[in-house]
């Protein structure tokens, strides 16, 4: 049972390229999220799933797409980096939403020239 | 909309005082509260939520928290703090069936012996 998993652990990007944060997880959990992580400013949701098939915005969401067409994987597409992205982003599972408790993936630290 | 504030950015205390985190947040419904901890890069890990049965939530590791409706506060405490607490505390607030999390800016908890 690994939880979940994040990948890759650490990624340079020049801006204006395209990349794909993974997160996968193995409980059976219907809801995942996406979240960015910066200095003084906490944690920021930027979006979310109930379940395969369903996705939502959350207070962060542009410049990032998602797409969720198993239950296992929720990708997290940058279509074009710019270095505002520049941020630690977590990945979080739980078996259905609020307030079931969220388990966090070990994060992407991810930089933007 | 929800907000959670977190007061003092960073808290020192000597092992074996009083750990107390400030929590409050603005809800216009019942929310559902909860406390995470994060270790030095890590991801988050939960310690505690309120789901609005009892006031006074016990969580991990010796910490508790108690709502109080009229003060809209969610504290955190531990009698008596030791070393391995040091860590990064956030608060974080849900509300009704938006399925949204939203997450105070964290409050850094320097334990010194």
């Amino acid at each position: 049972n690994a939880g979940v998993t994040q990948t890759p652990k650490f990624q340079v990007l020049k801006t204006g390229q395209s990349m794909t944060l993974q997160c996968a997880q193995d409980m059976n959990h219907e809801y995942m999220s996406w979240y960015r992580q910066d200095p003084g400013m906490g944690l920021r949701l930027i979006h979310y799933s109930v379940g395969a098939g369903i996705t939502d915005q959350g207070e962060v969401p542009n410049g990032y797409n998602v797409s969720r067409s198993t239950t296992e994987d929720f990708p997290l597409r940058l279509l074009s980096a710019a270095p505002s992205q520049t941020s630690v982003y977590f990945c979080a599972s739980s078996l259905q939403g609020p307030p079931d408790t969220q388990y966090f993936g070990p994060g992407t630290r991810l930089t933007v020239l | 909309a929800q907000s959670v504030t977190q007061l003092g950015s960073h808290v020192s205390v000597s092992e074996g005082a009083l750990v107390l985190l400030r929590c409050n947040y603005s809800s216009s419904v019942p929310p559902y509260l909860f406390w995470y901890v994060q270790y030095p890069n890590q991801g988050l890990q939960l310690l505690l939520k309120y789901t609005s049965a009892a006031t006074l939530v016990k969580g991990i590791n010796g910490f508790e928290a108690e709502f109080k409706k009229s003060e809209t506060s969610f504290h955190l405490t531990k009698p008596s703090a030791h070393m391995s607490d040091a860590a990064e505390y956030f608060c974080a607030v849900s509300v009704g069936n938006f399925n949204k999390f939203y997450f105070g800016s964290g409050t850094k908890l320097n334990v010194k012996p």
